[in-house]
């Protein structure tokens, strides 16, 4: 299953919403994580099942979508969110990952 | 707290086996699975494969002919040997916790630090 991030990258500013979108080659159902990934550092768990917030993350990350289209929110950016964000289903093998989404700094 | 910790040779030959193992502690590894994945530099996530606390193994069919995972419950560890390794294997290489979690979904959620693995002579 071929996940497709867009956009590739984009530049906002603190307190922006953000919005970055994964589209699946075939239906997933809900079985899509986001990782979060700073450099040098290994991801991070935001969201599992979609929309499922994992425990000790902020609630300015949402999830949603199913199917074969899904989005990650992230309501008011703030300074330590700039990062590279992936996608990942999981339902089948083997697991994919999307190219991955780089938020910088405007 | 679970804490992953990946160790093994940060240089390896072209056609030479890259061999690596992860530490768990804060878990038994006989409760959970395990899973490899791998990051070229600059470049994005690859999934390489799990291995289940009884042993059974899943490998990513790019991979497959050259990839054995172990478990070694003695030392709460579990092992990625790549075989006939080139400098496309060259990555940082991730082991993370696969958790069937409470509401029924697969999650890593819990990583190591990842390894730089170079394949260079």
């Amino acid at each position: 299953i071929q996940l497709t991030q867009s956009p590739s990258s984009l530049s906002a500013s603190v307190g922006d919403r953000v919005t970055i979108t994964c589209r699946a080659s075939q239906g997933i159902s809900s079985y899509l994580a986001w990782y979060q990934q700073k450099p040098g550092k290994a991801p991070e768990l935001l969201i599992y099942g979609a929309s499922n917030l994992q425990t000790g993350v902020p609630s300015r990350f949402s999830g949603s979508g199913s199917a074969t289209e899904f989005t990650l929110t992230i309501s008011s950016l703030q300074p330590e969110d700039f990062a590279t964000y992936y996608c990942q289903q999981v339902n089948t093998y083997p697991r994919t990952f999307g190219q991955g989404t780089k938020v910088e700094i405007k | 707290q679970v804490q992953l910790q990946e160790s093994g040779p940060g240089l390896v030959k072209p056609s030479e086996t890259l061999s690596l193992s992860c530490t768990v502690s804060g878990a038994s590894i006989t409760d959970y699975y395990w899973t490899w994945i791998r990051q070229p530099p600059g470049e994005g996530l690859e999934y390489i494969g799990y291995i289940s606390n009884s042993g059974s193994t899943n490998y990513n069919p790019s991979l497959k002919s050259r990839v054995t995972m172990s478990i070694d419950t003695s030392e709460n560890k579990f092992s990625l040997k790549l075989t006939s390794v080139t400098a496309a294997d060259t990555a940082v290489y991730y082991c993370a916790r696969h958790y069937y979690n409470s509401r029924a979904y697969w999650i890593s959620d819990y990583w190591g630090q990842g390894t730089l693995v170079t394949v260079s002579s």
